[in-house]
C-alpha cells in the first residue's frame, strides 16, 4: 500500500519549453502533496505545498509563476515548470500525506529527471 | 522549528558488518520519527517510522528506537548486505504537524562492500 507514482520518470527538453510532471497517489487519498527537488548528492529542497482544492504555499526563494502547482484531484497533484532554463535541470520528486493520517508521514514517487538543454 | 543532526557519511562497511547511523533531533513536544532510504536514481522509501517516545520502528533488519532522554533514533542493522548501498535520510515533522512539513537530515551514504 501507500503507492505514488511520477510521470514522467525522465524528460529532456529543449530552453523555452514547458514541462508538466504529474504526482499520482495510487491506492490512498492525499489531500496533501509536496514537490521537492533535489540536487547531486545532496539532501530535499522543499519547493511548494499542494493542497486540494486549493492554491498551492510556496517555500522562500521558490517562484510560483514558474514552477506551476495544480492539486485538482485527492489522487493527482501535477507540477509545471514554465519557460525552462538549463539552471532548471533537477531531479524533481513529490511526496504524499495520506488524509487522515495523524502522523505526518510522507510516501514519495520515484522522481523525475529533468533535463533542459 | 524542529531540527534534526544527521551523521556525515560515507560510511564504508564489509558485507555483514554492524551498521549504526547516528541522528539527533530537536523538537517541541514528541513528534513522529522517520528514517528514509533513496537508493540510486530513485526517489525515497520510508524505511521505518516510530510516533511515540520508547517506540522501536523496524523493517527489513533495520531499528530504530525513539528515545527523549538523548533526543536521538539512531538507525542500526545487524549484518549489512550489499544490496544496503543507499543515502539514508533521518526525519521528522518541522513544526508538529501544523503544516505537515518534514524537514530531513542532510542523508547518509552506505557503501557496502562484497
Amino acid at each position: 500500500g501507500a503507492v505514488v507514482s511520477q510521470h514522467p520518470s525522465r524528460v529532456i527538453c529543449k530552453s523555452g519549453t514547458s514541462v508538466k510532471i504529474e504526482c499520482r497517489s495510487l491506492d490512498f487519498q492525499a489531500t496533501t502533496m509536496f514537490w521537492y527537488r533535489q540536487f547531486p548528492k545532496q539532501s530535499l529542497m522543499l519547493m511548494a505545498t499542494s493542497n486540494e482544492g486549493s492554491k498551492a504555499t510556496y517555500e522562500q526563494g521558490v517562484e510560483k509563476d514558474k514552477f506551476l502547482i495544480n492539486h485538482a484531484s485527492l489522487t493527482l497533484s501535477t507540477l509545471t515548470v514554465t519557460s525552462a532554463h538549463p539552471e532548471d535541470s533537477s531531479f524533481y520528486i513529490c511526496s504524499a500525506r495520506a488524509s487522515g493520517d495523524s502522523t505526518d508521514t510522507q510516501y514519495f514517487g520515484p522522481g523525475t529527471r529533468l533535463t533542459v538543454l | 522549528g524542529n531540527s534534526v543532526t544527521q551523521m556525515e557519511g560515507p560510511v564504508t562497511l564489509s558485507e555483514e558488518a554492524f551498521l549504526t547511523i547516528n541522528c539527533t533531533y530537536t523538537a517541541t513536544g514528541y513528534p513522529s520519527l522517520f528514517w528514509y532510504v533513496q537508493y540510486p536514481g530513485e526517489g525515497l522509501q520510508l524505511l521505518l517510522k516510530a510516533t511515540k517516545a520508547d517506540d522501536k520502528g523496524s523493517n527489513k533488519g533495520f531499528e530504530a528506537t525513539y528515545r527523549k532522554e538523548t533526543t536521538s533514533f539512531h538507525l542500526e542493522k545487524g549484518s549489512v548486505q550489499v544490496s544496503d548501498s543507499a543515502v539514508y535520510f533521518c526525519a521528522l515533522p518541522v513544526d508538529g504537524g501544523a503544516t505537515n512539513k518534514l524537514i530531513f537530515g542532510t542523508g547518509t551514504l552506505l557503501a557496502v562492500q562484497p
